[in-house]
This record gives structure tokens, C-alpha cells and sequence, in this order.
């Protein structure tokens, strides 16, 4: 079963507008941390907020915004007056703290399939 | 810049061949991830190692194999390729490999298999 689904997958835009990137998890863990990145033309990946199941206060840097609800497994992104340079695949990914064999927690990302933004000037 | 780095950016090789991937992580990141990303799969976890020993597993083939050395920088090796292991490797690093950590990806390799 998908653990992060990313319904979108593909969003256009005229720059200026808000756009909202969304992301629905499934995990039985109460404990997990869930992630956005970010990946444009050029390739990368670029870690843009990180938010740990406790905390669901939403978080505000510049431009972005997250928007946490336990309520409906949801973690979505949005960004307020787009510009063109923020084009780009965005993924939602999701860390579960299982115990591994030797007593260790894993750190493994488990990703949703990218939403594809292209802002248009 | 997240100071991870991969080499080679870019390479094309023949099914059949072996290849290796090398990754430096950040410094101070004792734990380095290994991940696949493709237009069939998307992004996949495929290995993770922390201070030279094997952490976790994912979906990585019995062709494919990894290490860390003791300079902390890995290696993930891809042999008997195929046409379908075209895709973009990312390695990540982590200060311990934790869940509470971030992993910051390097720039990744893209592999071609003709």
C-alpha cells in the first residue's frame, strides 16, 4: 500500500497565485516525521521542512506554508503569490520510527509520486 | 549546496556492464542513504548505512550491492545492468540515521544503460 499519495500530479499556474501541493500519509506508527522536498529542472532534491507527528502547528517560512492535520492524515504545502522560479517536482515523504533488528530506529524516506508545478509567467 | 557529493554526474554504459557510484557525505553525517529514482518506480529507498555497517534494506536488487568505508564516503556498486536500471541515484546523509533526522540529498547520478 502507498504510504504517501500525492493526488496531484500536475499543477499549473499564472505566477502571483497561491497554489496548495497536497499530501495524504498512512502509517500505524505513532511516531513519524513527514517531509517536503523539493526538486527542480536541474535535478536535485532540496529538504524544505521537516514536521514530527506531535507538533501540529503550522508553519509559515516566506512564502510557504504547512498545513498538518492528524485528523486526516494530511500535510499539505502552499505557496503564497507563486513565481516562476518556484517550478518545480515537489515530494511529500514520510519517516516512521521502527525499531530495527539490532534496537536501532530507521531513518528510510518513503516517498509520494511528485507533483509537477509550473508556474507561468 | 546541501555538501553532499556524488560522482559521476552522468553515465552511459551497455547492458550487461558494472558500474559504480561513489557518495561523500556532509560532514559529520556518520549515516548515508542510497536512493533510485525512476519514471516507473518514482523514488525508492534502497539502502542505508551508519558508521560503516548496514542499517536497513529496501528494494534493491541481488545485482546491486553498497558499502561505507571507513572514511564514511559509500559505494554503490550495480552490476549485469539492464535496460530498466536507467534511472537517477541519490545518495543522502544523515547525522545518525535516525527517524528525527533530515536527510540532505546530493545532487545525484544519472545512469543510462543503452
Amino acid at each position: 500500500a502507498q504510504k504517501v499519495t500525492q493526488a496531484q500530479t500536475e499543477i499549473s499556474v499564472v505566477e502571483k497565485e497561491d497554489v496548495t501541493l497536497d499530501c495524504v500519509y498512512e502509517t500505524r506508527d505513532t511516531t513519524y516525521y513527514l517531509f517536503w522536498y523539493k526538486q527542480p529542472p536541474s535535478g536535485e532534491l532540496v529538504f524544505l521542512i521537516r514536521r514530527n507527528s506531535f507538533d501540529e502547528q503550522n508553519e509559515i517560512s516566506g512564502r510557504y506554508s504547512w498545513n498538518f492535520q492528524k485528523s486526516t492524515s494530511s500535510f499539505n504545502f502552499t505557496i503564497t503569490a507563486s513565481q516562476v522560479v518556484d517550478s518545480a517536482v515537489y515530494f511529500c515523504a514520510l519517516s516512521e520510527a521502527r525499531t530495527a533488528d539490532r534496537g536501532s530506529t530507521l531513518g528510510r524516506l518513503y516517498f509520494g509520486r511528485g507533483t509537477q508545478l509550473t508556474v507561468w509567467p | 549546496d546541501s555538501g553532499v557529493t556524488q560522482t559521476p554526474k552522468h553515465l552511459i554504459t551497455a547492458t550487461g556492464q558494472r558500474v559504480t557510484l561513489r557518495c561523500s557525505p556532509r560532514s559529520g553525517d556518520l549515516s548515508v542513504y542510497w536512493y533510485q529514482q525512476s519514471l516507473d518506480q518514482g523514488l525508492q529507498f534502497l539502502i542505508q548505512y551508519y558508521n560503516g555497517e548496514e542499517r536497513a534494506k529496501g528494494n534493491i536488487l541481488e545485482r546491486f550491492s553498497a558499502q561505507q568505508f571507513p572514511d564514511l564516503h559509500s559505494e554503490l556498486n550495480l552490476s549485469s545492468l539492464e535496460l530498466g536500471d536507467s534511472a537517477l541515484y541519490f545518495c543522502a546523509s544523515s547525522r545518525d540515521g535516525g527517524v528525527t533526522d533530515t536527510q540532505y540529498f546530493g545532487p545525484g547520478t544519472r545512469l543510462t544503460v543503452l
